[in-house]
C-alpha cells in the first residue's frame, strides 16, 4: 500500500521542548516537503529536500530542523526557538523536484503547546 | 511575489447544484497548478493538476480550466453532492507550491 504516513496524529508539547514529527514515504520520491497550515491562512512551506542528504529553507524555517540521511525519511524538529508552534502539519512528496511535478500529501500532525 | 487567492472564501449550496470555485494568481509565470481536497482534520487529496500548456483537464464530475494570461483558474464540480463538502484548496507551482486559502464548501441534501 503506497503513501505517505505522518506519525503521530496528535502530538503535545510543553514550552522549551523540542519535538519531532516523523513522514515516511514508500514511492521512492526524491523529493519531499514539510508545509504549515494555520486556521484561516494557506499553506506555508518550511522546509524541503530534493535529494537525500540535502534540503533547502521554505518561508517559514525559523525554529524548525530536518534532516534527510534516508529517501523514504523526512523528520521535522520543531526547536523551543519556535515561539507559536500550535499548528497542522503536513508533509508532502513528488517524484523530482522542480515546477512540473505533482506533489501527494500525508494525513498530517497536530501539534498542540500546553 | 507570488499570490494566490481564492473566492468564495466559504459556500453552501443544495444537493444537485452545479458549482464554479475560483482561484486566482498574480503573476502568470507558473508551471502547472494543482487543486486539492482537503477533509475536516485531514491531509490533502490531489484532484486535478493542470500543466501550464494546458488549458483544462477533467476527472469525473471534476473540470479545472487554466487562463494563465488572465491568472485565473476555476473548478467546476457537476451535479454536487453531500459527500463534496470540504475544502478546496488551489496552489501554483514554482520550485515548491504556493497555496491559496481555500473555499469551504457545504453541500447539504
Amino acid at each position: 500500500d503506497g503513501g505517505i504516513t505522518q506519525s503521530p496524529k496528535y502530538l503535545f508539547r510543553k514550552e522549551g521542548q523540542n519535538v519531532t514529527l516523523s513522514c515516511e514515504q514508500n514511492l521512492n520520491h526524491d523529493a519531499m516537503y514539510w508545509y504549515r497550515q494555520d486556521p484561516g491562512q494557506g499553506l506555508r512551506l518550511i522546509y524541503y529536500s530534493q535529494i537525500v542528504n540535502d534540503f533547502q529553507k521554505g518561508d517559514i524555517a525559523e525554529g524548525y530542523s530536518v534532516s534527510r540521511e534516508k529517501k523514504e525519511s523526512f523528520p521535522l524538529t520543531v526547536t523551543s526557538a519556535q515561539k507559536n508552534p500550535t499548528a497542522f502539519y503536513l508533509c508532502a512528496s513528488s517524484l523530482l523536484a522542480g515546477r512540473y511535478n505533482e506533489q501527494f500529501f500525508g494525513p498530517g500532525t497536530r501539534l498542540t503547546v500546553l | 511575489k507570488q499570490e494566490v487567492t481564492q473566492i468564495p472564501a466559504a459556500l453552501s449550496v443544495p444537493e444537485g447544484e452545479n458549482l464554479v470555485l475560483n482561484c486566482s494568481f498574480t503573476d502568470s509565470a507558473i508551471y502547472n497548478l494543482q487543486w486539492f481536497r482537503q477533509d475536516p482534520g485531514k491531509g490533502l487529496t490531489s484532484l486535478l493538476l493542470i500543466q501550464s500548456s494546458q488549458r483544462e483537464q477533467t476527472s469525473g464530475r471534476l473540470n479545472a480550466s487554466l487562463d494563465k494570461s488572465s491568472g485565473r483558474s476555476t473548478l467546476y464540480i457537476a451535479a454536487s453532492q453531500p459527500g463534496d463538502s470540504a475544502t478546496y484548496l488551489c496552489a501554483v507551482s514554482e520550485i515548491t507550491l504556493i497555496f491559496g486559502t481555500g473555499t469551504r464548501l457545504q453541500v447539504f441534501p
